[in-house]
């Protein structure tokens, strides 16, 4: 099956400068790589996705890249603010036609945002 | 997005007993998803509950222990048996709309 490997385990940056979060995963058959924050106590929300035919995507602060052939992707933010400080996981699975598999998570990467 | 209604909340059982989770979905779908998410952990799929069919369980976890229900197209029902405190997460019911999962707010179980 799919496993999928994060890190760092915990990231403290200065606000206003970049964090870069990083995973690997092991099945050549995943196609799809989404990222999730998750607050203290509440449930993980998605903040961005990528599919395998593409290879940067971004929205706003947030950029996600995937390489294909290394089976490395990576979250991009710039510009940190304090509410960006939360865990936050990697994903990964296959969608086809028929729907997606249920997803196989990295082991989350603590963001602290210093202020 | 997915309206996901989850129930029980919390609940705080005893060792040996069993505890049954609800999960109801504004509209239709295939797949339901279960996972667990042990304290400061990440998240764990347990199974995958098709409407008709048996769920299948990822490697780790087993029916006897985890009995899904998938009696229609909206509604799913996790129980967790024989309850020991290792148990003890939170326990998430998920749906996929298009390639986003959306998640319910969470079962979280204390076992004493």
């Amino acid at each position: 099956g799919e496993n999928v490997e994060q890190h760092p385990s915990t990231l403290s940056v200065q606000e206003g400068d970049s964090a870069v979060i990083k995973c690997t995963y092991s099945d050549s058959a995943s196609n799809y790589f989404p990222w999730y924050k998750q607050e203290l106590g509440k449930r993980p929300q998605l903040i961005i996705d990528i599919r395998s035919n593409v290879g940067e995507k971004k929205d706003q602060r947030i950029a996600v890249t995937l390489n294909k052939t290394a089976k490395h992707f990576s979250l991009h933010i710039t510009e940190t603010q304090p509410e960006d400080s939360a865990v936050y996981f990697c994903a990964a699975n296959r969608y086809s036609g028929g729907g997606a598999d249920g997803l196989t998570f990295g082991k989350g990467t603590h963001l602290i945002i210093q202020p | 997005s997915a309206v996901i209604s989850q129930k029980p909340s919390r609940d705080i059982c005893q060792r040996g007993t069993s505890l049954t989770i609800q999960c109801q979905v504004d509209s239709q779908v295939t797949m339901m998803f279960w996972y667990r998410q042990q304290p400061g952990q990440s998240l764990t799929l347990i199974a995958t509950a098709n409407q008709g069919s048996e769920a299948t369980y990822e490697s780790g976890f087993v029916i006897d222990k985890f009995p899904i229900s998938r009696p229609n197209l909206t509604f799913s029902t996790l129980t967790v048996s024989n309850m020991s405190p290792e148990d003890s997460s939170i326990y998430l019911c998920s749906v996929n709309r298009n390639t986003e999962a959306f998640f319910g707010q969470g079962t979280r179980l204390t076992v004493v």
